[in-house]
């Protein structure tokens, strides 16, 4: 298995606060990629990054940042948590920024904002 | 713009019936990719398969078969002789050549294998 790890793995938080969720990996790949989880729609892209301190945004971006300034740590930050916000998270790995690489996932966060 | 459909939200078969997942996709990309994955109950994402769009040669990996046409802009998964652990969310995703990091996901069939 693919060396990916998500924190908190499980999160209930309040309207309003700031919630950051951190997956780290031992992989030392340099693509990395946050997806929510939702029914009805799939997984979709938040952000991704293809290195150091170099991201871009994915389908679904509005609310939320990211920070990489390790290899190893992708951090995915509500700035003010919504009810809208309450998903799975997932984070995903690959060694290339080719799609024939495939993407390894980490085992997911649930978070809830009530 | 890239989509993925899979028309059918839930199956439920018995045991040692065989069951067919459907995935329908747009794409403009000449070159693309195609993917299944699947999420038993446990949560995690388990990788399946990939095919590329030049490649529509079906393919079989003991009780799993994937049927590719670019004609009908379909990538189906055919489980034989099912079982109770084949029971899971399957998702079937696209990515394209232009921005490869976007994988766009289908919204998943969820799969009851009932023994």
């Amino acid at each position: 298995d693919a060396g990916i790890t998500q924190s908190p793995r499980h999160k209930v938080t309040e309207t309003g606060t700031p919630v950051t969720l951190r997956c780290h990996q031992t992989e030392n790949h340099r693509y990395m990629y946050w997806y929510r989880q939702d029914p009805g729609h799939g997984l979709r892209l938040i952000h991704y990054s293809y290195g150091v301190k170099d991201t871009d945004k994915g389908e679904v971006s509005d609310g939320y940042s990211v920070s990489r300034s390790k290899t190893e740590d992708f951090l995915l930050t509500l700035e003010s948590a919504t009810s809208s916000q309450t998903s799975v998270y997932f984070c995903a790995i690959s060694d290339s920024g080719t799609v024939y690489a495939g993407w390894d996932f980490g085992p997911g966060t649930r978070l809830t904002v009530t | 713009a890239q989509k993925v459909t899979q028309a059918q939200t839930e199956i439920s078969v018995v045991e040692k019936e065989d069951v067919t997942l459907d995935c329908v996709y747009e794409t403009r990309d000449t070159t693309y990719y195609l993917f299944w994955y699947k999420q038993p109950p446990s949560g995690e994402l388990v990788f399946l398969i990939r095919r590329n769009s030049f490649d529509e040669q079906n393919e079989i990996s003991g009780r799993y078969s994937w049927n590719f046409q670019k004609s009908t802009s379909s990538f189906n998964f055919t489980i034989t002789a099912s079982q109770v652990v084949d029971s899971a969310v399957y998702f079937c995703a696209l990515s394209g050549t232009y921005n490869n990091n976007d994988m766009r996901f289908g919204a998943g069939t969820r799969l009851t294998v009932k023994p």
